[in-house]
């Protein structure tokens, strides 16, 4: 089994900074993973998928980069609507699918 | 759109059953895979189960394998989880999810949560 390990565990920024999200796996996963926004009482949103790209109606300023076992989602400028939880999930390897343990992006 | 809704969650005994139905809209439902994560209270998510668009290819996780069953009734849009032998550790929110993007979760439903209590 792939294990995902995000990092930080909680990230406290203000609207407007620079988030920077980190997720390493276990083994090389190429670029088969995605990321994804849950917030309180909602579905899960698909972000980004295989490592780098967009899902549809994605914001721009929302990227992924990385591969092999290394990988980060950048959210360049915070908007209120993005302090939520992330998810890191990898479909290299499976069963089982996998995900992080998740990154809290909070309100400083 | 695409839509799926859940229901069948609710309140049930150790060792008991429940089964979980998740109806399907605005997509070619045969046409695609499913499955079933889980949040746990206070935990992230975990892969549950997955079944092919026809049926037959069912994958599970470590944690359900022998309790927990996935099908599905393309005539009826309609994916189910079939849980039996609950334990309280099963206790959480369960979301199907279908993967338009091969094996990424483009669309979810809203979950249905299953508590499992004396």
């Amino acid at each position: 089994e792939i294990v995902l390990t995000q990092s930080p565990a909680t990230l406290s920024l203000s609207p407007g900074e620079r988030a920077t999200l980190s997720c390493r796996a276990s083994q090389s996963v190429s670029s088969y993973l995605a990321w994804y926004q849950h917030k309180p009482g909602q579905a899960p949103r698909l972000l980004i998928y295989d490592a780098s790209n967009r899902a549809t109606g994605i914001p721009a300023r929302f990227s992924g980069s990385g591969s092999g076992t290394d990988f980060t989602l950048t959210i360049s400028s915070l908007e209120p609507e993005d302090f939520a939880v992330y998810y890191c999930q990898q479909r290299r390897n499976w069963p089982p699918i996998t995900f992080g343990q998740g990154t809290r992006v909070e309100i400083k | 759109q695409v839509q799926l809704v859940e229901s069948g969650g609710g309140v049930v005994q150790p060792g008991g059953s429940l089964r979980l139905s998740c109806a399907a809209s605005g997509f070619t439902f045969s046409d695609y895979a499913m499955h079933w994560v889980r949040q746990a209270p206070g935990k992230g998510l975990e892969w549950v189960a997955y079944m092919k668009y026809v049926g037959g290819n069912e994958y599970y996780a470590d944690s359900v394998k022998g309790r927990f069953t996935i099908s599905r009734d393309n005539s009826k849009n309609t994916l189910y989880l079939q849980m039996n032998s609950l334990r309280a550790e099963d206790t959480a929110v369960f979301y199907c999810a279908t993967t338009v993007t091969p094996y990424y979760f483009d669309y979810w439903g809203q979950g249905t949560l299953v508590t499992v209590s004396s």
